[in-house]
């Protein structure tokens, strides 16, 4: 079964350091999106990307955040000049269609845990 | 802005039971996903609702939208059911953005 692939899975980085995470959507999907779940806390959407562009972002999404696809399969996050708040599990996921659209189920990554020293 | 509340934010059941998690929003939404967050954290899709009710297996979604609320149920539970059930859902005036509940952690015990 096609899923998402989440690399690294667990990241340790000092502060202010640049981190990229990368994933892998499902091939024939349409719509990518961030997502990060401080411990204890609820998920929380970062950014959604369709046709190479952002589509959407969260406050949360700052200057300190990009997203990129580079190659037409891996879809990355690049937090610049990491702070200690930045520690989460980082989520990708993919979807055939807009995620309120009919068809538009999500399928999650694994997950990449980010800790900030 | 958009709350979304679920009950009970815990919830111990002995194997066999019937469970029922609830989930309220307050705007009007295009869709709503019900999730399941693994112990290791990784997060599964179980349902999409725009309308009506769902049924996989032993769970089964529903959704009112005139009464902003959504229940997930999961019949004859098991010890493997325990997670965290998360309810998220899409605004009707946001393109792409998923709104989150804080969860529900589900023990069974056998």
């Amino acid at each position: 079964e096609p899923e998402v692939t989440q690399t690294p899975s667990h990241q340790v980085t000092q502060m202010g350091q640049e981190v990229i995470l990368r994933c892998v959507p499902i091939s024939n999907h349409l719509y990518f999106y961030w997502y990060r779940q401080i411990l204890g806390q609820k998920v929380e959407f970062l950014v959604s990307f369709y046709n190479n562009e952002i589509s959407e972002k969260s406050e949360i999404f700052d200057d300190q955040f990009s997203v990129e696809r580079p190659d037409g399969s891996n879809f990355t996050l690049k937090i610049r000049s990491t702070k200690l708040e930045d520690s989460a599990m980082y989520f990708c996921a993919s979807s055939p269609r807009l995620a309120g659209a009919l068809t538009g189920e999500l399928f999650f990554g694994e997950g990449s845990r980010l800790t900030v020293l | 802005k958009n709350e979304v509340e679920q009950s009970p934010q815990n919830l111990t059941a002995q194997e066999g039971e019937f469970i029922t998690i609830n989930c309220s929003y307050s705007v009007g939404i295009s869709a709503l996903h019900w999730l399941q967050q693994h112990p290791g954290g990784g997060i599964v899709s179980l349902f999409m609702l725009s309308s009506g009710k769902k049924k996989h297996g032993r769970l089964i979604a529903t959704i009112n939208i005139q009464e902003k609320h959504s229940s997930l149920h999961i019949t004859a539970s098991h010890p493997r059911d325990s997670a965290v059930y998360i309810c998220a859902v899409m605004e009707e005036t946001s393109g792409s953005r998923l709104t989150f509940g804080e969860g529900t952690q589900l023990t069974v015990n056998p």
